[in-house]
């Protein structure tokens, strides 16, 4: 499957601690984001990459959120001090991103990771 | 800014009939407009989109939209549903004017229920 995936798809953790997700575009998409979707909502922005640069950032992502790109392959996104609130789904998406018209580019997204923090 | 609104919560037909989820937006600039289909524990499956050109896109699965730019609208439509159809629909739009260039914006969702 040439797929985005995502890992863990599940993660349970208690308050307070620090939890990290991956996410493995498509291959050769130089665009990659971040949503987080609630029970009932649609996805959210969170944070966009074109290749290893972070371009964009929500002002959901809070200083306790980090993402990075490091190689303009895979992703992580790392929540420190998780609270009750952060319990969510975390859905990654890719896109092609090439030259001019990335802008119309479709945005194909991963099985998500599903958080929950008791 | 930038908005989606998807006006129905749930959407109910009985299978073979003709169905319609409503979506309408607010951007500043260029509409481009989404459809995305989730299932139950699923990411989302992309459907089809509308960047510019003839008014009616055709998707996958036999779904097609309509953008209606004086109504500001993107109905998502298909011709005779079927069970299979039932999952929960997402509508989204980016700015094509903008400097947010990477983010999409989300409706609520409208949950379509098919029965046979």
């Amino acid at each position: 499957d040439t797929g985005v995936s995502q890992n863990p798809r599940h993660k349970i953790t208690k308050r307070g601690q620090n939890v990290t997700f991956r996410c493995d575009p498509i291959s050769e998409h130089n665009r990659l984001y971040w949503y987080r979707q609630t029970l009932g909502q649609g996805p959210e922005f969170l944070t966009y990459f074109q290749n290893e640069a972070q371009l964009e950032k929500s002002r959901l992502l809070s200083d306790r959120f980090s993402a990075e790109r490091p190689k303009g392959s895979f992703s992580t996104l790392e929540i420190q001090r998780t609270e009750q609130g952060d319990s969510a789904m975390y859905l990654c998406a890719s896109s092609p991103g090439h030259g001019i018209t990335g802008g119309t580019d479709t945005q194909y997204f991963g099985p998500g990771t599903r958080l929950t923090v008791l | 800014a930038q908005s989606v609104a998807q006006p129905e919560d749930q959407v109910n037909v009985a299978e073979g009939n003709p169905l319609t989820v409503k979506c309408t937006y607010s951007v500043s600039g260029n509409p481009y407009l989404f459809w995305y289909v989730q299932y139950p524990n699923r990411g989302l499956q992309f459907l089809l989109k509308y960047i510019t050109g003839d008014n009616l896109v055709k998707g996958s699965y036999g779904f097609e939209a309509e953008f209606n730019k004086s109504q500001t609208s993107f109905h998502l439509k298909k011709p005779s549903a079927l069970v299979s159809d039932s999952a929960l629909y997402f509508c989204a739009v980016r700015d094509g004017g903008g400097s947010t260039l990477g983010r999409l914006y989300f409706g609520r969702g409208t949950q379509l229920t098919v029965w046979p």
